[in-house]
C-alpha cells in the first residue's frame, strides 16, 4: 500500500497570505488528522476528518481550517499567515474506528514544511 | 488538558549501551503509543500499549506501561547508530477527541 503522502513538501509564504496543504491518507483509511510541530510547542492537535466531517479539533484559533473529500483526502487552509505559523505539518490517516482503539494506529506523512515570512 | 512529558529531553549514547526513555502522564492513560521521528521528517509508528503492565518487543526496543504510575517507558538494547532520532509517545484523551503527543527525547548515538 501507498503511504500518507503530503504536498507540497515545502512552502515559503509572506505574512497575510493564506495557505493550502494537501494530505492523501493511506487507502481505506477514513480519518485523517493534522498536526503543527514547533520548537517551542511540540507536535500539537489541529482536527481530525472522518467520513468529511470534522470530528475533533484542537485548541487552534479559527484561521486555522479544513476539509475532506469524498475519496478521503484532505486539505487543511491557514488564513491571514503569522510568523508564528512557521512550522512543519504533519497529517496522519488511521481507520478510525470509533472505540476501536486498535484500528486507531496513526500513519504519519513526511510534512509540509511551512516557512512564514 | 493531558500532559505528556518525556525525560530526559536529550541523550547522547555510545554505540552498543543500553538506554531508557519515560514518559508520564498527568492524567489517566488510555492507551500509550510510542513515535519515532527523524529529524524534520514524519513519524514512524513503534508500538501501542493498552493495558496496564502491558509490555511489547520489536526487535532491540521494548516498551512497557505501568497504568498506576501513570507511565510508560521505552528501553532500547545495544543501541545503533539507526536508532538516532526523536522518540514521542502520544496517547488519547480520555474523552477520545483529541491526541496528545509527549515532549519528545532527542537520541544520539556515537559509532
Amino acid at each position: 500500500k501507498a503511504g500518507v503522502t503530503q504536498t507540497p513538501r515545502y512552502l515559503i509564504k509572506t505574512r497575510g497570505q493564506q495557505v493550502t496543504l494537501s494530505c492523501s491518507p493511506i487507502s481505506g483509511h477514513r480519518s485523517v488528522s493534522w498536526y503543527q510541530q514547533t520548537p517551542g510547542q511540540g507536535l500539537q492537535f489541529l482536527f481530525e476528518y472522518f467520513s468529511e466531517t470534522q470530528r475533533n479539533k484542537g485548541n487552534f484559533p479559527g484561521r486555522f481550517s479544513g476539509r475532506q473529500f469524498s475519496n478521503s483526502r484532505s486539505e487543511m487552509n491557514v488564513s491571514t499567515l503569522e510568523l508564528g505559523d512557521s512550522a512543519l505539518y504533519l497529517c496522519a490517516s488511521s481507520l478510525g474506528l470509533a472505540g476501536v482503539r486498535s484500528y486507531n494506529e496513526q500513519f504519519f506523512g513526511p510534512g509540509t514544511r511551512l516557512t512564514v515570512l | 488538558s493531558q500532559e505528556l512529558e518525556q525525560s530526559p529531553q536529550s541523550l547522547i549514547v555510545q554505540e552498543g549501551k543500553n538506554l531508557t526513555i519515560n514518559c508520564t502522564s498527568s492524567k489517566t492513560l488510555y492507551g500509550l503509543y510510542w513515535y519515532k521521528q527523524k529529524y524534520g521528517e514524519g513519524l514512524i509508528f513503534l508500538m501501542m500499549l493498552q493495558k496496564g503492565g502491558e509490555e511489547k518487543s520489536h526487535e532491540k526496543i521494548t516498551a512497557k506501561l505501568d497504568e498506576k504510575k501513570q507511565q510508560s517507558s521505552l528501553h532500547i538494547t545495544a543501541s545503533q547508530p539507526s536508532h538516532a532520532g526523536i522518540y514521542l509517545c502520544g496517547a488519547d484523551s480520555n474523552t477520545g477527541n483529541q491526541f496528545y503527543f509527549g515532549t519528545g527525547t532527542s537520541l544520539t548515538v556515537i559509532p
